[in-house]
């Protein structure tokens, strides 16, 4: 069965320094997505992907982040310059199809920043 | 500000029993109901969308909607050990989920 892939599953870094998320969508949706989870905390949406742009966007998602499909299969979330509270898990999603559709999540990448 | 609201738990219920999840939500204009499973440490893993008002079922699973009320529940029939984790209600309404904070079930063998 096709699924979402991350990499990598942990990641620690330096306070400051950028980090880069990696995803592979399912290979048929074209709809792609980040959210991320606080220890202990909801699961938050960051950002929603179609076509080459930013469809939705929420107020965490700030001039820190970024989104970008590189090629025809990855899909990244970059963090310019981290701070303490960017530690979480980050999950990417993909759905074929937005709104009603139902959006399938990859596995996480932990991040800590220290 | 679009809410979604569950019972933080512990739910804990017998093995063999029925286990009850609620989820209220506050936007009017959503349109699609999911329930994902999260173990600790893990992501959440899809069980059952609804789209409808009314009940939809799914082997031991059933989800009710009801759009009048902004209430969506999640029923887990002869609950296993097994389905220990916490139960995410998540709604959609646009090129978004909102999650609820989770309610954490334990089953007892």
């Amino acid at each position: 069965e096709p699924e979402v892939t991350q990499t990598p599953s942990h990641q620690v870094t330096q306070m400051g320094q950028e980090v880069i998320l990696r995803c592979v969508p399912i290979s048929n949706h074209l709809y792609f997505y980040w959210y991320r989870q606080i220890l202990g905390q909801k699961v938050e949406f960051l950002v929603s992907f179609y076509n080459n742009e930013i469809s939705e966007k929420s107020e965490i998602f700030d001039d820190q982040f970024s989104v970008e499909r590189p090629d025809g299969s990855n899909f990244t979330l970059k963090i310019r310059s981290t701070k303490l509270e960017d530690s979480a898990m980050y999950f990417c999603a993909s759905s074929e199809e937005p709104g009603e559709e139902t959006q399938y999540f990859g596995p996480g990448t932990r991040l800590l920043v220290l | 500000q679009k809410e979604v609201e569950q019972n933080s738990g512990p739910l804990s219920v017998p093995e063999g029993a029925i286990a009850s999840l609620n989820c209220t939500y506050s936007d009017r204009g959503s349109q699609s109901f999911f329930w994902y499973r999260q173990y600790s440490g893990k992501s959440p893993e899809l069980i059952m969308f609804i789209y409808s008002n009314g009940d939809k079922e799914d082997g031991r699973f059933t989800a009710q909607l009801n759009k009048a009320s902004q209430y969506v529940s999640l029923l887990i029939r002869d609950s296993q050990p097994s389905d220990s984790a916490t139960y995410l209600c998540a709604v959609n309404a646009g090129n978004m989920l909102t999650f609820g904070g989770g309610t954490r079930l334990m089953v007892k063998p």
